[in-house]
Protein backbone atom coordinates (compact mmCIF):
# COMPACT_ATOMS: atom_id res chain seq x y z
CA UNK A 1 0.00 0.00 0.00
CA UNK A 2 1.02 3.41 -0.06
CA UNK A 3 0.87 5.96 3.16
CA UNK A 4 2.84 9.33 3.75
CA UNK A 5 3.35 10.88 7.48
CA UNK A 6 4.53 13.85 8.96
CA UNK A 7 3.83 15.39 11.97
CA UNK A 8 0.68 17.21 12.77
CA UNK A 9 1.77 20.61 14.80
CA UNK A 10 5.47 22.07 15.44
CA UNK A 11 6.76 24.91 17.41
CA UNK A 12 9.49 27.20 16.59
CA UNK A 13 11.07 30.90 17.47
CA UNK A 14 11.33 33.96 15.21
CA UNK A 15 14.80 33.87 13.68
CA UNK A 16 15.95 29.82 14.33
CA UNK A 17 15.60 27.09 12.28
CA UNK A 18 13.31 24.63 11.78
CA UNK A 19 13.29 21.25 10.75
CA UNK A 20 9.92 19.44 8.90
CA UNK A 21 10.29 15.63 8.48
CA UNK A 22 8.33 14.11 5.84
CA UNK A 23 8.01 9.54 5.52
CA UNK A 24 6.30 7.51 2.63
CA UNK A 25 5.84 4.30 1.39
CA UNK A 26 5.07 3.41 -2.06
CA UNK A 27 6.02 0.79 -4.55
CA UNK A 28 5.96 3.52 -7.32
CA UNK A 29 7.50 7.02 -6.51
CA UNK A 30 8.34 9.75 -9.59
CA UNK A 31 9.16 12.71 -6.95
CA UNK A 32 8.44 14.27 -3.72
CA UNK A 33 7.07 18.15 -3.27
CA UNK A 34 6.38 20.10 -0.43
CA UNK A 35 3.54 22.82 -0.29
CA UNK A 36 3.04 25.94 1.69
CA UNK A 37 -0.85 26.66 2.43
CA UNK A 38 -1.46 29.57 4.97
CA UNK A 39 -4.67 29.68 6.55
CA UNK A 40 -7.96 29.91 4.55
CA UNK A 41 -5.68 29.96 1.43
CA UNK A 42 -4.74 27.84 -1.13
CA UNK A 43 -1.70 26.05 -1.59
CA UNK A 44 1.78 26.50 -3.22
CA UNK A 45 4.64 24.96 -4.50
CA UNK A 46 7.79 25.53 -2.36
CA UNK A 47 10.35 22.43 -3.63
CA UNK A 48 10.46 18.84 -5.48
CA UNK A 49 13.28 16.34 -4.94
CA UNK A 50 13.04 13.42 -7.75
CA UNK A 51 17.08 12.57 -6.92
CA UNK A 52 18.62 11.76 -3.09
CA UNK A 53 20.14 14.89 -1.56
CA UNK A 54 19.70 18.54 -0.66
CA UNK A 55 17.70 21.08 -2.83
CA UNK A 56 18.65 24.97 -1.88
CA UNK A 57 16.08 27.66 -2.39
CA UNK A 58 16.48 31.11 0.00
CA UNK A 59 15.98 30.12 3.14
CA UNK A 60 13.94 26.51 2.30
CA UNK A 61 15.84 23.66 1.97
CA UNK A 62 14.38 20.56 1.38
CA UNK A 63 16.20 16.91 1.22
CA UNK A 64 15.29 13.40 0.25
CA UNK A 65 16.38 9.95 0.69
CA UNK A 66 14.81 7.53 -1.85
CA UNK A 67 16.08 4.10 0.13
CA UNK A 68 14.76 5.55 3.23
CA UNK A 69 11.23 6.84 2.26
CA UNK A 70 12.35 10.41 4.22
CA UNK A 71 12.00 13.43 3.05
CA UNK A 72 12.79 16.83 5.19
CA UNK A 73 12.01 20.04 4.88
CA UNK A 74 14.68 23.24 6.42
CA UNK A 75 13.45 26.91 7.41
CA UNK A 76 16.33 28.96 8.01
CA UNK A 77 15.55 32.30 9.88
CA UNK A 78 12.66 31.86 10.30
CA UNK A 79 9.88 34.84 10.37
CA UNK A 80 6.49 35.55 11.03
CA UNK A 81 4.98 35.08 7.89
CA UNK A 82 6.03 31.25 7.82
CA UNK A 83 3.47 30.50 9.83
CA UNK A 84 1.33 28.18 7.82
CA UNK A 85 1.02 24.33 7.16
CA UNK A 86 3.86 22.36 5.15
CA UNK A 87 2.00 19.88 2.79
CA UNK A 88 4.48 16.93 2.03
CA UNK A 89 3.45 14.96 -1.08
CA UNK A 90 5.20 11.74 -3.37
CA UNK A 91 4.04 11.04 -7.17
CA UNK A 92 2.93 7.49 -7.22
CA UNK A 93 3.35 5.26 -10.42
CA UNK A 94 0.26 6.61 -11.89
CA UNK A 95 1.54 10.19 -11.41
CA UNK A 96 -0.90 11.25 -9.33
CA UNK A 97 -0.21 13.19 -6.18
CA UNK A 98 -0.71 11.11 -2.42
CA UNK A 99 -0.69 13.92 0.08
CA UNK A 100 0.17 13.84 3.94
CA UNK A 101 -2.66 15.69 6.42
CA UNK A 102 -0.07 18.57 6.41
CA UNK A 103 2.17 20.14 9.49
CA UNK A 104 1.04 23.31 11.21
CA UNK A 105 3.85 25.70 12.10
CA UNK A 106 3.27 28.09 14.70
CA UNK A 107 6.09 30.69 14.90
CA UNK A 108 6.58 32.73 18.25
CA UNK A 109 8.27 36.23 18.71
CA UNK B 1 -7.99 36.81 -15.02
CA UNK B 2 -4.66 35.29 -13.93
CA UNK B 3 -4.09 31.94 -13.25
CA UNK B 4 -6.81 29.69 -11.81
CA UNK B 5 -9.82 30.74 -10.17
CA UNK B 6 -12.75 28.98 -8.90
CA UNK B 7 -16.66 30.04 -8.21
CA UNK B 8 -18.78 29.92 -5.74
CA UNK B 9 -16.36 31.13 -2.32
CA UNK B 10 -18.42 29.09 -0.27
CA UNK B 11 -21.69 27.75 -0.76
CA UNK B 12 -24.47 26.64 2.43
CA UNK B 13 -26.53 23.74 0.21
CA UNK B 14 -29.71 21.86 1.37
CA UNK B 15 -28.87 17.58 0.89
CA UNK B 16 -30.23 15.99 -2.41
CA UNK B 17 -29.56 18.88 -4.42
CA UNK B 18 -26.98 19.47 -7.18
CA UNK B 19 -24.79 21.58 -7.11
CA UNK B 20 -21.32 22.53 -9.99
CA UNK B 21 -18.48 24.31 -8.85
CA UNK B 22 -16.39 26.20 -11.27
CA UNK B 23 -13.13 26.27 -11.59
CA UNK B 24 -11.40 27.95 -15.30
CA UNK B 25 -7.67 28.36 -16.06
CA UNK B 26 -6.11 30.59 -18.11
CA UNK B 27 -2.39 29.20 -18.12
CA UNK B 28 -3.17 26.80 -21.26
CA UNK B 29 -2.46 23.79 -18.71
CA UNK B 30 -3.54 20.42 -20.18
CA UNK B 31 -3.90 18.67 -16.65
CA UNK B 32 -6.85 20.04 -13.96
CA UNK B 33 -7.35 18.27 -11.03
CA UNK B 34 -10.04 18.19 -8.67
CA UNK B 35 -9.19 17.93 -4.68
CA UNK B 36 -10.96 18.09 -1.16
CA UNK B 37 -9.19 18.32 1.86
CA UNK B 38 -11.22 17.79 5.17
CA UNK B 39 -9.43 18.75 8.94
CA UNK B 40 -7.04 16.05 9.24
CA UNK B 41 -6.64 14.54 6.12
CA UNK B 42 -4.75 15.29 3.22
CA UNK B 43 -5.94 16.34 0.30
CA UNK B 44 -7.39 13.71 -1.77
CA UNK B 45 -8.27 13.86 -5.34
CA UNK B 46 -11.95 13.21 -6.67
CA UNK B 47 -11.23 13.78 -10.34
CA UNK B 48 -8.61 14.40 -13.00
CA UNK B 49 -7.95 15.42 -16.55
CA UNK B 50 -4.56 15.19 -18.22
CA UNK B 51 -6.11 16.84 -21.65
CA UNK B 52 -9.14 18.48 -23.18
CA UNK B 53 -11.90 15.87 -23.66
CA UNK B 54 -10.35 13.06 -21.24
CA UNK B 55 -11.04 12.94 -17.38
CA UNK B 56 -9.83 10.10 -14.93
CA UNK B 57 -11.43 9.02 -11.30
CA UNK B 58 -9.19 9.89 -8.35
CA UNK B 59 -9.53 8.31 -4.82
CA UNK B 60 -12.74 10.01 -3.91
CA UNK B 61 -14.89 10.03 -6.92
CA UNK B 62 -17.84 8.76 -5.85
CA UNK B 63 -21.02 10.84 -5.32
CA UNK B 64 -18.86 13.61 -8.30
CA UNK B 65 -18.89 14.03 -11.69
CA UNK B 66 -16.79 16.03 -13.90
CA UNK B 67 -16.52 16.79 -17.45
CA UNK B 68 -13.51 18.85 -20.14
CA UNK B 69 -15.37 20.04 -22.71
CA UNK B 70 -12.35 22.51 -23.34
CA UNK B 71 -8.85 23.60 -21.83
CA UNK B 72 -9.86 26.48 -19.55
CA UNK B 73 -12.72 24.91 -18.00
CA UNK B 74 -13.10 21.97 -15.53
CA UNK B 75 -16.21 21.73 -13.27
CA UNK B 76 -16.88 19.68 -10.73
CA UNK B 77 -20.71 18.71 -9.95
CA UNK B 78 -22.68 17.01 -7.10
CA UNK B 79 -25.30 15.30 -8.45
CA UNK B 80 -27.22 14.90 -5.07
CA UNK B 81 -25.66 16.37 -2.32
CA UNK B 82 -24.66 14.41 1.22
CA UNK B 83 -23.60 16.00 4.66
CA UNK B 84 -20.32 13.75 4.27
CA UNK B 85 -19.19 16.30 1.61
CA UNK B 86 -19.20 18.98 3.46
CA UNK B 87 -15.39 20.24 2.54
CA UNK B 88 -13.23 22.76 0.99
CA UNK B 89 -12.72 22.13 -2.43
CA UNK B 90 -9.46 23.05 -4.75
CA UNK B 91 -9.32 22.85 -8.19
CA UNK B 92 -5.75 23.02 -9.75
CA UNK B 93 -4.00 22.70 -13.01
CA UNK B 94 -0.05 21.93 -14.53
CA UNK B 95 1.44 22.12 -17.74
CA UNK B 96 1.57 18.40 -17.83
CA UNK B 97 1.38 15.20 -16.35
CA UNK B 98 5.00 13.51 -16.10
CA UNK B 99 6.79 13.61 -13.21
CA UNK B 100 7.90 17.49 -12.82
CA UNK B 101 4.34 18.64 -11.96
CA UNK B 102 4.25 21.39 -10.08
CA UNK B 103 0.45 22.15 -9.55
CA UNK B 104 -1.09 25.60 -9.24
CA UNK B 105 -4.18 26.10 -6.97
CA UNK B 106 -7.29 27.87 -7.21
CA UNK B 107 -8.37 29.41 -4.04
CA UNK B 108 -11.17 26.83 -3.07
CA UNK B 109 -14.69 26.48 -2.40
CA UNK B 110 -16.02 26.01 0.89
CA UNK B 111 -19.34 23.70 0.81
CA UNK B 112 -21.53 23.29 3.71
CA UNK B 113 -24.17 20.39 2.97
CA UNK B 114 -26.80 20.95 5.68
Amino acid sequence: GQNIDQPTEMTATEGAIVQINCTYQTSGFNGLFWYQQHAGEAPTFLSYNVLDGLEEKGRFSSFLSRSKGYSYLLLKELQMKDSASYLCAFMDSNYQLIWGAGTKLIIKP
Amino acid sequence: IAGITQAPTSQILAAGRRMTLRCTQDMRHNAMYWYRQDLGLGLRLIHYSNTAGTTGKGEVPDGYSVSRANTDDFPLTLASAVPSQTSVYFCASSDGSGSYNEQFFGPGTRLTVL
